[in-house]
């Protein structure tokens, strides 16, 4: 069964770079099948989409965020990884990774981390 | 920006039926934009509920259902039980690879 998994450092200073990463367990990331994506809750707020990465590394990020993010991925670790630079405190958030299904007439994040809390603190 | 609408919150009683929509700033919902609904109780993870507008992702019981209602897109629940008291999210997929969630919809069973 295939999971994910986020972690990384749940305390970054403002204006600094926030870096996480996903594993991919019991599965791979070279399927053609899926993309890889992360997804940001502030507390008490909504589901926000960031961006995703393919199993060839070519990326598509939200516009409200996309000079200021980096996603990579490692296919030999299945992992991929995200980068946040120049985070405020409206960056405050728990961040999910999730594993989009895409396909013909299919589009959906039908897997999920369970999810990491980053506090940017001043 | 295209904005994805959702009710903030909704009621319903044990047993009754309860139906959330997803609508767009400007435009209509159609299959085109791929639907898709998830589940989120307090503290955990979403949940995937349905997807491709009506197709129920797997252990989803069928008191779930999505469709088109008028130029929206919809979840209903029929015979709502305690354990859906939960926030509700909709995405729709925008094109481009690009997906956008809506603002959630709190649903409160009493």
């Amino acid at each position: 069964q295939v999971q994910l998994q986020e972690s990384g450092p749940g305390l970054v200073k403002s204006s600094e770079t926030l870096s996480l990463t996903c594993t991919v367990s019991g599965g791979s990331v070279s399927s053609q099948t899926y993309y890889w994506s992360w997804i940001r809750q502030p507390p008490g707020k909504g589901l926000e989409w960031i961006g995703y990465i393919s199993n060839s590394g070519s990326t598509n990020y939200n516009p409200s965020l996309k000079s200021r993010v980096t996603i990579s991925i490692d296919t030999s670790k299945t992992q991929f990884s995200l980068k946040l630079t120049s985070v405020t405190a409206a960056d405050t958030a728990m961040f999910y990774c999730a594993r989009i299904l895409s396909g013909r007439l299919v589009w959906y994040f039908d897997l999920w981390g369970r999810g990491t809390l980053v506090t940017v603190s001043s | 920006q295209t904005v994805v609408t959702q009710e903030p919150s909704f009621s319903v009683s044990p047993g009754g039926t309860v139906t959330l929509t997803c609508g767009l700033s400007s435009g209509s919902v159609s299959t085109d934009y791929y639907p898709s609904w998830y589940q989120q109780t307090p503290g955990q993870a979403p949940r995937t509920l349905i997807h491709s507008t009506n197709t129920r992702s797997s252990g989803v019981p069928d008191r779930f259902s999505g469709s088109i209602l008028g130029n929206k897109a919809a979840l209903t629940i029929t015979g709502a039980q305690a354990e859906d008291e939960s926030d509700y999210y909709c995405v729709l997929y925008m094109g481009s690879g690009v997906s956008v969630f809506g603002g959630g919809t709190k649903v409160t069973v009493l």
